[in-house]
């Protein structure tokens, strides 16, 4: 099946600093999501980005189908950005089942 | 008001014991999926649905069974065969293709079993 790595695996940042996450993948895929995990368990949909450029407000998303990678911009980056972000991803053909990669702790601190 | 439910939060067991866990939705989605999330791993897919009256095991079926009697409905049971079954369980639907596979997760079941 598909492997997904994330890195870095933990990310302190003081509170307006720029990040980038980044997520590897093995195959060709028809799914790329990245998630936010908040302190109750609740996975909050960031991007679907099977390729291309996505923004949302201090989020962004670029996914390089063709190199196998998706990164994850955060700018100018909140407390409230704290948690966990998981990158997944669906083999193309697979059934759209989402292989997870093992996340980025991230703690933004004042 | 569109998503997807999961009951209850907390579920707790004594070994030995089967468990039902709950999942609704009411996106008109066909496809709906279990996984399993243990302490600072990601999550892994138990089973999935393209359709009703049709399931497929996942990477981690062992221990697991589920139902698929209603599109809106995709329940999960424990089993007493299932050897670690302390984790967090979420439930996720989606489309069954055309525009988009995004898949919506619902908040989550913790299930502890002493």
């Amino acid at each position: 099946g598909i492997q997904v790595e994330q890195s870095p695996p933990d990310l302190i940042l003081q509170e307006g600093a720029n990040s980038t996450l980044r997520c590897n993948f093995s195959d060709s895929v028809n799914n790329l999501q990245w998630f936010h995990q908040n302190p109750w368990g609740q996975l909050i949909n960031l991007f679907y980005i099977p390729s291309g450029t996505k923004q949302n407000g201090r989020l962004s998303a670029t996914t390089v189908a063709t190199e196998r990678y998706s990164l994850l911009y955060i700018s100018s980056s909140q407390t409230t950005d704290s948690g966990v972000y998981f990158c997944a991803a669906g083999l193309t053909g697979g059934g759209n089942k989402l292989t997870f990669g093992t996340g980025t702790q991230l703690k933004v601190e004042l | 008001d569109g998503g997807i439910t999961q009951s209850p939060k907390y579920l707790f067991r004594k070994e030995g014991q089967n468990v039902t866990l709950s999942c609704e939705q009411n996106l008109n989605h066909d496809a709906m999926y279990w996984y399993r999330q243990d302490p600072g791993q990601g999550l892994r897919l138990i089973y999935y649905s393209q359709i009703v009256n049709d399931f497929q095991k996942g990477d981690i079926a062992e221990g697991y069974s589920v139902s698929r009697e209603k599109k809106e409905s995709f329940p999960l049971t424990v089993t007493s065969a299932q050897k670690n079954p302390t984790a967090f369980y979420l439930c996720a639907s989606s489309q069954r293709g055309g525009r988009s596979y995004e898949q919506y997760f619902g908040p989550g079941t913790r299930l502890t079993v002493t």
